[in-house]
């Protein structure tokens, strides 16, 4: 299986930060890696796919970079709204399984 | 606007059997592979399951492989989770999605299903 490490674990920021969070995959996985928001009591949201691409009706505020092992889920301006815990996923291929981040947790400081 | 409702969650012994569903409503159904999705209670998700959109082809995350088994109806719009045998750590919120291409790109609300004697 392919292992998914993201950090931090927890993010303290005010409104208005750029905030970055890390998601490394313990084997290439190409572009296949896409980015999840979760409140609490809800389910996720997709956020990102394809390691940049954006989902219709996300905010221009989310963005996302990286290939092979190595990306980043960047929120260039903090909302209100955007308190959270943010999760990766890889999708790289089924056979082997598809595994998702541990999640970060973005708390107001 | 797609709509996915689960139902069948509650309360099991260990080694018991419960069956979820999810009623999908603003798609066509058949043309998409779905997932199923877990989440144990304060953890992160975890991938169970996903089936293709004629359900010829399943697959199964290892922790649940041999124990669960995903199916659909088409004709009915709706998704299935089988589980037997089930364990104290099968304890979850469980989330059907809409799945493109390994990207879940929309979910329902989840059931939760705690297994406990």
């Amino acid at each position: 299986d392919i292992q998914m490490t993201q950090s931090p674990s927890t993010l303290s920021a005010s409104v208005g930060d750029r905030v970055t969070i890390t998601c490394r995959a313990s084997q290439s996985i190409s572009s296949w890696l896409a980015w999840y928001q979760q409140k609490p009591g809800k389910a996720p949201k997709l956020l990102i796919y394809k390691t940049s691409s954006l989902e219709s009706g996300v905010p221009s505020r989310f963005s996302g970079s990286g290939s092979g092992t190595e990306f980043t889920l960047t929120i260039s301006s903090l909302q209100p709204d955007d308190f959270a815990t943010y999760y990766c996923q890889q999708y790289d291929s089924y056979s082997s399984g598809l595994t998702f981040g541990g999640g970060t947790k973005v708390e107001i400081k | 606007e797609v709509q996915l409702v689960e139902s069948g969650g509650g309360l099991v012994q260990p080694g018991g059997s419960l069956r979820l569903s999810c009623a999908a409503s603003g798609i066509t159904f058949s043309s998409y592979a779905m997932s199923w999705v877990r989440q144990a209670p304060g953890k992160g998700l975890e991938w169970v399951s996903t089936i293709s959109g004629s359900g010829g082809t399943t697959y199964y995350s290892d922790s649940v492989k041999g124990r669960f088994t995903i199916s659909r109806d088409n004709s009915r719009n709706t998704l299935y989770l089988q589980m037997n045998t089930l364990r104290a750590e099968d304890t979850a919120v469980y989330y059907c999605a809409k799945d493109q291409g390994g990207v879940k790109s929309t979910w329902g609300q989840g059931t939760l299903v705690t297994v406990s004697s």
